[in-house]
């Protein structure tokens, strides 16, 4: 079982739909990136935290530290949020989840 | 400021053939990581420098990958002889202060046939 494991591993939504990819993880952490990799294959950083929430446009993130879960939420979906969203954690080192592949369809 | 740099963007090698990657990190920024990310796979930690040296190389899949900062400054990831599984999108990040801050390259995609 991986150490941060993010659900769903695969989403298809209309444009417009509100969307939640969520991220959970097993080991101590300090803080938690939101990242995005668009199919050119650059990353991004959309988030890092380490409690509560945090809000950019249309991006949210979300985390509890206790129950060791955060969630990613994008409101008003449109194609171009269309990615592979990742969550990592900062342990000892930065520690990866899967992916999350989005596709918005117009 | 400039991003992180990464050098190609893209490489097709023939298995035994040699590659060097570069990364060029943000002026400034101590901390220079690799990682890989295999295809289906999650991405991976490679290694991390502190300036030149080598603070945990603890992910380095074995002795045909070698990393190297000099002067604290770039750093190349080379692997020689590629062999199939080495194919994959390799990754580095730069922060200024270790765990916090990370910026990432645009990554670079090797295929190795």
């Amino acid at each position: 079982k991986n150490e941060v494991e993010q659900s769903p591993q695969n989403l298809t939504a209309q444009e417009g739909e509100f969307i939640t990819i969520n991220c959970s993880y097993s080991v101590g952490i300090s803080a938690l990136h939101w990242l995005q990799q668009h199919p050119g294959g650059g990353i991004v950083s959309l988030f890092m935290l380490s409690s509560g929430k945090k809000k950019h446009g249309r991006l949210i993130a979300t985390i509890n530290i206790q129950e060791k879960h955060s969630s990613l939420h994008i409101t008003a979906s449109h194609p171009r949020d269309s990615a592979v969203y990742i969550c990592a954690v900062i342990s000892q080192k930065l520690v990866f989840g899967q992916g999350t592949r989005l596709t918005i369809n117009p | 400021e400039a991003g992180v740099t990464q050098f190609p963007s893209h490489s097709v090698i023939e298995k035994g053939q040699t590659v060097t990657l570069r990364c060029d990190p943000i002026s400034g920024h101590d901390n220079l990581y690799w990682y890989r990310r295999v295809m289906g796979k999650e991405i991976k930690f490679l290694l991390h420098f502190v300036k030149e040296s080598k603070q945990d190389e603890s992910g380095m899949p074995n002795n045909r990958f070698l990393a190297e900062r000099t002067g604290g400054t770039y750093s190349t990831l080379k692997v020689q002889p590629a062999e199939l599984e080495d194919s994959g999108v390799y990754f580095c990040a730069s922060s200024r202060d270790n765990n916090y801050g990370y910026t990432f390259g645009s990554g670079t995609r090797l295929t190795v046939v």
